[in-house]
This record gives structure tokens, sequence and C-alpha cells, in this order.
């Protein structure tokens, strides 16, 4: 089955600074690559994602890109707020709603 | 409109019970999956349930199962419990289409068990 790596497992910036994790995955069929923030004590919820079509996508401060080829996708925040501040999830799925997740990065912006 | 509601929101059992967790998905959408969140481990696959069908299932135990009813709803049961399965399990719904690539997951607030 799919095989989901996220790192780091903690980052901490200072506030103003940009933020990348970076993601990699193993099942080349694999074609939808999903981001999802969660703070403490909430739910997850989906902050961008990219499909295997486009190799990169921006939302304002939040970019992703895609490397299908070296299988592996990255999160990048430009930046950084105090609101930033959640656990990230990357995640890889290739059909239905059956989602692999990265084991999350703990971001911590200090002000 | 609402969201995703799961219930109870905590509980506590003790090993050897079972317990059996529900999830009321977002009007509309036909697909519900869940997953078992724990510290290090991140999110990881139970099942998924469309139109009241298995879909897909990850590589858990027996002791986990499901199912899903007419109106989307669904629940999952988690038998002869072991303190390992202490986790906070979050259901998610999603539109999913039938033959159609994966989309955006819509999570409830999770049912956190504390098996002792």
């Amino acid at each position: 089955g799919e095989n989901v790596e996220q790192h780091p497992s903690t980052l901490s910036v200072q506030e103003g600074d940009s933020a990348v994790i970076k993601c990699t995955y193993s099942d080349s069929a694999s074609n939808y690559f999903p981001w999802y923030k969660q703070e403490l004590g909430k739910r997850p919820q989906l902050i961008i994602d990219i499909r295997s079509n486009v190799g990169e996508k921006k939302d304002q401060r939040i970019a992703v890109t895609l490397n299908k080829t070296a299988k592996h996708f990255s999160l990048h925040i430009t930046e950084t707020q105090p609101e930033d501040s959640a656990v990230y999830f990357c995640a890889a799925s290739k059909t239905g709603n059956q989602f692999y997740f990265g084991t999350g990065t703990s971001l911590t912006v200090i002000p | 409109k609402a969201g995703v509601t799961q219930t109870p929101r905590y509980l506590i059992k003790t090993r050897g019970q079972q317990v059996t967790l529900s999830c009321s998905p977002i009007s509309g959408h036909r697909s519900v999956s869940w997953y078992q969140q724990t510290p290090g481990q991140g999110l990881q696959f139970l099942f998924e349930y469309f139109s009241e069908t298995q879909r897909n299932k990850g590589n858990f135990p027996g002791r986990f199962s499901g199912r899903q009813f007419s109106n989307s709803r669904s629940e999952m049961n988690v038998s002869t419990l072991e303190l390992g399965d202490s986790a906070l399990y979050l259901c998610a719904s999603s539109l999913g289409l039938a033959g159609v690539t994966a989309g955006e997951l819509f999570f409830g607030e999770g049912s956190r068990l504390t098996v002792l």
C-alpha cells in the first residue's frame, strides 16, 4: 500500500519567515495530494490541495509543489503569522476517499 | 449547513468491552470514512463507506467494524477493546462521487476513546 513520510516533525520559525514542510509518497498511482491544518483541540481542515496533473498551486501565502518523478510534494507558507501555529498533515490518495496521511508537522510561529 | 457531527465526544471504557461511535455526515454527502488519530502516528485510515457499502478498508484487525445507513449516517464498532485502542476517532464525510478521484474531506470533531 501507499506510504507517506513527512518531515520535519516539528518546526519553529520567527514571525514573518517562511516555513516549508516536505512529504514523500510511494505509490506512483496516487493522484491527489491535500494538506490539512489541525489547530489544538480542533478538527483537521483542508488548506490547499493539488492534483497530479499540476506542478504547483498557490493560494495567498500558501503554496504546494508536486514533483511526480521524485514522488514528493511540499507545503510552503510565506510571511508566517502566529495563527499559522498548528499541526499540518500531508496526505495522498488515488481513488475513492482512502487517504494515507503523514505523521504531521507541529509548526510554531514565534512572535 | 451543519457540519459533520460525532457522538459521543468523550468516552472511557475498560479492556474487553466494546464501543460504538456514531457519525452524521454533511447533508448530501454520501461517503463517510473513519480515521484513528494517535500521537506520533498521525491519521490512519480505518474504512470508508459509500451508499451503505464498504468501499475501502485499512489495515486494522477485524475487531474494528463499521456500517452505513440509508441516510448516510455511519457507525463504527470496536469489540474486545485493548489499551492500544485509546485514540481520537475521526469521521470525515465527502461527496464521494462514484468513479471520481478523491476530494475534500470534512472532518468531525472526533470521539476521544480512553481504554483503561
